[in-house]
């Protein structure tokens, strides 16, 4: 099955600078990539995603890349605010008639400090 | 509008007790999820339906029964659960794409979760 590994697991940044957090996958059939963002006490948000057919995506201070050949992608969000502090899951799935199976990473726990 | 509701937002129940969990979507997305998560931890699959039909259940135990009763609302009924089984649990649902050789599914939302307190 598919594997999703996270990095890094903590992440400290000051408010205004960029911030990366970096996701490999193992299963090369896998074609969508979304990325969650997750406050204490609610639910994981959807705030980007990418399909294998696509190398970047940006919307407004956040962009994902994708390196198929690698299995890498990644979540880029520039000039961070406090309210961006949050767990930030990757996942991976391969869109399947029965239904869209993530597979999540480890988490990231994103602090932007004042 | 990508709001999916769950009710009730906290629970207890203790290891005889019988309870249901529910969710709701009025998006017309006809697959849906349950996922378990434990703190500090990934949201982990637990079923899905594709179209009121259970399409995958992730060797969940039996004490988990889920129900989707229309395309709208998606139970998880909750029997003689045991204390390890307290943890947040999410509902999600995706919209079908119907495409020229086959269905896809889209993007996944999720809703706020119940909390659950197994005593």
């Amino acid at each position: 099955g598919e594997n999703v590994e996270q990095h890094p697991s903590t992440l400290s940044v000051q408010e205004g600078d960029s911030a990366v957090i970096k996701c490999t996958y193992s299963d090369s059939a896998s074609n969508y990539f979304p990325w969650y963002k997750q406050e204490l006490g609610k639910g994981p948000q959807l705030i980007i995603d990418i399909r294998s057919n696509v190398g970047e995506k940006k919307d407004q201070r956040i962009a994902v890349t994708l390196n198929k050949t690698a299995k890498h992608f990644s979540l880029h969000i520039t000039e961070t605010q406090p309210e961006d502090s949050a767990v930030y899951f990757c996942a991976a799935s391969r869109l399947t008639g029965g239904g869209n199976k993530l597979t999540f990473g480890t988490g990231t726990q994103l602090k932007v400090e004042l | 509008d990508t709001e999916v509701t769950q009710t009730p937002k906290h629970l207890v129940m203790g290891m005889t007790n019988k309870k249901s969990l529910k969710c709701e979507q009025h998006m017309g997305h006809r697959a849906m999820y349950w996922y378990k998560q434990k703190a500090k931890k990934p949201p982990e699959l637990m079923f899905v339906y594709s179209y009121e039909k259970l399409s995958i259940n992730e060797s969940v135990p039996s004490r988990f029964s889920p129900e989707c009763p229309n395309s709208s609302l998606l139970n998880l009924h909750l029997h003689a659960l045991q204390p390890e089984d307290s943890a947040l649990y999410l509902c999600a649902s995706s919209q079908a794409r119907e495409g020229l050789a086959a269905r896809r599914w889209d993007e996944q939302y999720f809703g706020p979760g119940t909390r659950l307190t197994v005593t």
